[in-house]
């Protein structure tokens, strides 16, 4: 079984300082990894996947994250923050020979302020 | 382009009452169809997943059931609804390994 812990709960940052949101995950196979985002009262919204290929990959709105198979770790960066940027992420795996169930992390809470 | 629909948007019940949420999908034929729970505080929880019509695999057992009575709608239901039955529930569709892609969800709060 697949399982991922995002370390954070909340994380708080200024205006235009870097940031990075950190998910681990455990998994006996391999795997794709994922990051959602989700604004107040809405779905979620992909920003960003890994599926094969470069292990550093772009999202939109500016992040991307990098995959390090050794760590097990898909953590989410960006070098500047908006105030927009204020929701809630959440990490997401999926196994290759599973590839019905995406299973999540507790999600971690941005808050940018000015 | 795919477009899914989750109605209703908020919903007030009271505890023992029956539920019933839909999803539709749109644009597309055979989908993935799931249903996420979130609680707060507790990240999403995968309470049902459907590869097919007829075909519903649950993963918390509860108080809850799921329906797929055609190929594009994803039901689900309770007999009596609980207190802690209240929480934000997210309807998603997706292909094989492709990413998930989620409703609005829908905000139950069981008095």
């Amino acid at each position: 079984a697949q399982s991922v812990t995002q370390l954070d709960s909340q994380v708080p940052v200024f205006e235009e300082a870097p940031v990075e949101l950190r998910c681990n995950y455990s998994s006996s196979v391999s795997v794709y990894l994922f990051w959602y985002v989700q604004y107040p009262n809405q779905g979620l919204q992909l920003l960003l996947k890994y599926l094969s290929g470069s292990t550093l990959v772009k999202g939109i709105n500016g992040f991307e994250a990098e995959f390090n198979k050794s760590q097990t770790s898909f953590h989410l960066r960006k070098p500047s923050v908006h105030i927009s940027d204020t929701a809630e992420y959440f990490c997401a795996v999926r196994a290759l020979n599973n590839t019905d169930k995406l299973i999540f992390g507790t999600g971690t809470r941005l808050q940018v302020f000015p | 382009s795919q477009t899914i629909h989750q109605w209703p948007a908020t919903l007030v019940q009271p505890v023992g009452s029956p539920l019933s949420l839909e999803c539709t999908v749109e644009g597309t034929s055979n989908p993935n169809l799931y249903w996420y729970r979130q609680a707060a505080g507790r990240g999403l929880q995968l309470l049902f997943y459907s590869v097919g019509i007829g075909q519903i695999s649950s993963e918390v057992p509860q108080n809850l059931s799921a329906s797929r009575p055609q190929d594009r709608q994803f039901i689900l239901s309770s007999k009596k609804l609980l207190l802690s039955d209240s929480g934000f529930y997210l309807c998603a569709w997706s292909f094989y390994n492709s990413p998930l892609h989620f409703g609005n969800g829908t905000r139950l709060t069981v008095t």
